[in-house]
């Protein structure tokens, strides 16, 4: 059973920069394809990015490109996302979701085109 | 980048009554396409893979539908416990995208 569970909420100044980790159990994270989805306050969700396992990669959402860094270490199975230049906008739960491999109807396939598990979300809250 | 737009974005509906969801997609995304439900407070959990698929322990009165640009999530006989929001999500290109949701609540 993966599972996936994540650092506590955190409150950031505008202009600071918040890192937030990911640890899996249940799996190595070398097994799965990390990614990172946030979710503003009553808004709906947005990806940010992931490791893409064909390319070896990691990409981002544009948005996010030069703002956000994804990284892993495998020693200790743990993901982490760090956002910098931080706005009000950044306001948001923040969670890791993972893609693994899955079989069905007795065929298996290296890397699924969904997230389960999630982990249980991160609120990352910038207020001066 | 393809885009999401699910409908409706809101619904009321009774305990017992069949509830469909929509999903068109930009362009073409065959059947990549996935569903969630996502309750307040909570991640959001997978109800639906490849379009169709049940996700394994998720009861059987959901069903999705549709390949290409549209797909339909469907609850067939509304229980208490699924009054939440559902979003549906795609993979192109290695960009992933949601649609905004559709928020179902008790009428």
């Amino acid at each position: 059973q993966v599972q996936l569970v994540q650092s506590g909420a955190e409150v950031k100044k505008p202009g600071a920069s918040v890192k937030v980790s990911c640890k899996v159990s249940g799996y190595t994270l070398t097994e799965l394809s990390m990614h990172w989805v946030r979710q503003a306050p009553g808004k709906g969700l947005e990806w940010m990015g992931g490791f893409d396992p064909e390319d070896g990669e990691t990409i981002y959402a544009q948005k996010f490109q030069g703002r956000v860094t994804m990284t892993e270490d495998t020693s200790t199975d743990t993901a982490y996302m760090e956002l910098s230049s931080l706005r009000s906008e950044d306001t948001a739960v923040y969670y890791c979701a993972s893609r693994r491999p899955y079989c069905t109807n007795g065929v298996c396939y290296q890397w699924a085109d969904w997230f389960d598990p999630w982990g249980q979300g991160t609120l990352v809250t910038v207020s001066s | 980048d393809i885009q999401l737009t699910q409908s409706p974005s809101f619904l009321s509906a009774s305990v017992g009554d069949r509830v469909t969801i929509t999903c068109r997609a930009s362009q073409g995304i065959s059947s990549y396409l996935a569903w969630y439900q996502q309750k307040p407070g909570k991640a959001p959990k997978l109800l639906i893979y490849a379009a169709s698929t049940l996700q394994s322990g998720v009861p059987s009165r959901f069903s999705g539908s549709g390949s290409g640009t549209e797909f339909t999530l469907t609850i067939s006989s509304l229980q208490p416990e699924d009054f939440a929001t559902y979003y549906c999500q795609q993979l192109n290109s290695y960009q992933w995208t949601f649609g905004q949701g559709t928020k179902v609540e008790i009428k």
